[in-house]
């Protein structure tokens, strides 16, 4: 089957780092996204990883391991409008997205 | 990022009735859009993907008659509630895939909320 996991739920302080772990399990693979959603509101693209490393993007970053099946977001300088859910959506091999909950980030002044 | 519109944003309406709901992708072409649904708290579920100038994909436990897609041009797929009931109460999202050379990212409307009285 296809499964998503990550944790439900995080916190952390303003102007701090925090890291989103998530692992996952598809059929076939062709390439790992994140999503930031707000509550009430749809999702938006944070970042796209297909091959392994790091990708940085201002203070996002993602990392992918595609033999362990694991990726990262990484969030720097944390600032209270970063509290969301963040989404890790591989895309298996029909490219579809698989979603999973997604991890709920609670930003602490 | 790419940019897709969707109308209404929310909508109230009597059980019995029919909704349909626009997605549009504003600056660029997708042959491809799909149809989610989420309720509080949970993941997105697709729906549906919907091809442009063919008959869309239904996922499993998805009733085609009931929710009818129709993707009649490269920017425009809608999707239409018939003979809604206060269960398909929820936010309906549309996304459009795009292809930027070998990436393939999809970008989400700001999403419908659907009651049904």
């Amino acid at each position: 089957g296809q499964n998503i996991d990550q944790p439900t739920e995080m916190t952390a302080t303003e102007g701090a780092i925090v890291q989103i772990n998530c692992t996952y399990q598809t059929s076939g693979f062709n390439g790992l996204f994140w999503y930031q959603q707000h509550a009430g509101e749809a999702p938006t693209f944070l970042s796209y990883n297909v091959l392994d490393g790091l990708e940085e993007k201002g203070r996002f970053s993602s990392f992918l391991s595609r033999s362990k099946g694991y990726s990262y977001l990484l969030l720097k300088e944390l600032q209270m409008k970063d509290s969301a859910s963040y989404l890790c959506a591989p895309m298996d091999s029909n490219y579809q997205l698989i979603w999973g909950a997604g991890t709920k980030l609670i930003i602490k002044p | 990022g790419a940019v897709v519109s969707q109308h209404p944003s929310r909508v109230i309406c009597k059980s019995g009735t029919s909704v349909k709901i626009e997605c549009r992708s504003l600056d660029f072409q997708a042959t491809t859009m799909f149809w989610y649904r989420q309720f509080p708290k949970k993941s997105l579920m697709l729906m549906a993907t919907s091809n442009e100038g063919s008959k869309a994909t239904y996922e499993q436990g998805v009733e085609k008659d009931k929710f009818l897609i129709n993707h009649a041009s490269l920017t425009l797929s809608t999707l239409t509630v018939t003979s809604a009931h206060p269960e398909d109460s929820s936010f309906y999202i549309c996304s459009a895939r795009q292809l930027a050379g070998d990436i393939e990212t999809q970008y989400f409307g700001p999403g419908t909320r659907l009651l049904v009285l």
